[in-house]
């Protein structure tokens, strides 16, 4: 079946780099996705990588996917303040409609 | 303005009562689902309909219906509620032919049983 996992806290300090890592045990996860949850509100999608790339970057985001060890990682540059939020890694599989998240990582920004 | 929008934002409820969640989105999609998020954050799919069509029901207790009475709705009555049930519902929507199934999320409905 499929499992995802993620650590539970990360805490930076504004402007440094954040790395937030997930496993997964699919290997028929197709696409893989970050998405945040800030206090109070929905998921929004951030970045999403298919399973044939091993990078993919967007602004201050960067992707990494190894395959082999089926492990994703979140890469954001120059951290700010408003980045706090519960970052969810996320899997599916092509034509499958079913999303299988993460635990979620409780990222904290300090001054 | 609103992609995928649910109501209520809030429900607090006695045990034992029948409740609904509404959801709608304006995107054109053809496919919707319902989320449950507990008190430790983990996001757990419930249900999919693609086209008002049950596709997905991830072993969710027969109190829980989801209904689509068309493609832009899908609403989720729940009977006889429980504590358990207290937790953040979320709605999604996504276009089926796209390969990468970007789901767009609602704001949540934070559901209270008292």
């Amino acid at each position: 079946g499929e499992d995802v996992e993620q650590s539970l806290f990360l805490s930076v300090r504004e402007g440094d780099s954040s790395v937030i890592n997930c496993t997964y045990t699919d290997s028929s996860s197709t696409y893989l996705y970050w998405y945040k949850q800030e206090p109070g509100a929905g998921l929004q999608l951030l970045t999403y990588i298919f399973s044939n790339m091993d990078m993919k970057q967007d602004q201050r985001l960067t992707v990494l996917l190894n395959k082999k060890d089926k492990h994703l990682s979140l890469r954001i540059a120059d951290t700010q303040t408003g980045d706090s939020a519960i970052y969810f890694c996320a899997e599916s599989r092509t034509g499958g409609n079913k999303l299988t998240f993460g635990t979620g990582t409780q990222l904290k920004v300090e001054l | 303005d609103t992609a995928v929008s649910q109501t209520p934002k809030y429900l607090v409820t006695q045990m034992g009562n029948d409740k609904s969640i509404k959801c709608e989105q304006n995107l054109g999609h053809d496919t919707m689902y319902w989320y449950k998020q507990d008190s430790k954050k983990f996001l757990k799919i419930m249900f999919s309909y693609n086209n008002k069509e049950l596709i997905i029901n991830e072993t969710v207790p027969n109190r829980f219906s989801p209904k689509s009475p068309d493609k832009a709705h899908l609403n989720l009555h729940i009977n006889s509620l429980e504590l358990g049930d207290s937790a953040v519902y979320f709605c999604a929507s996504s276009h089926h032919q796209r390969d990468n199934n970007e789901q767009f999320f609602g704001p949540g409905t934070r559901l209270t049983v008292l």
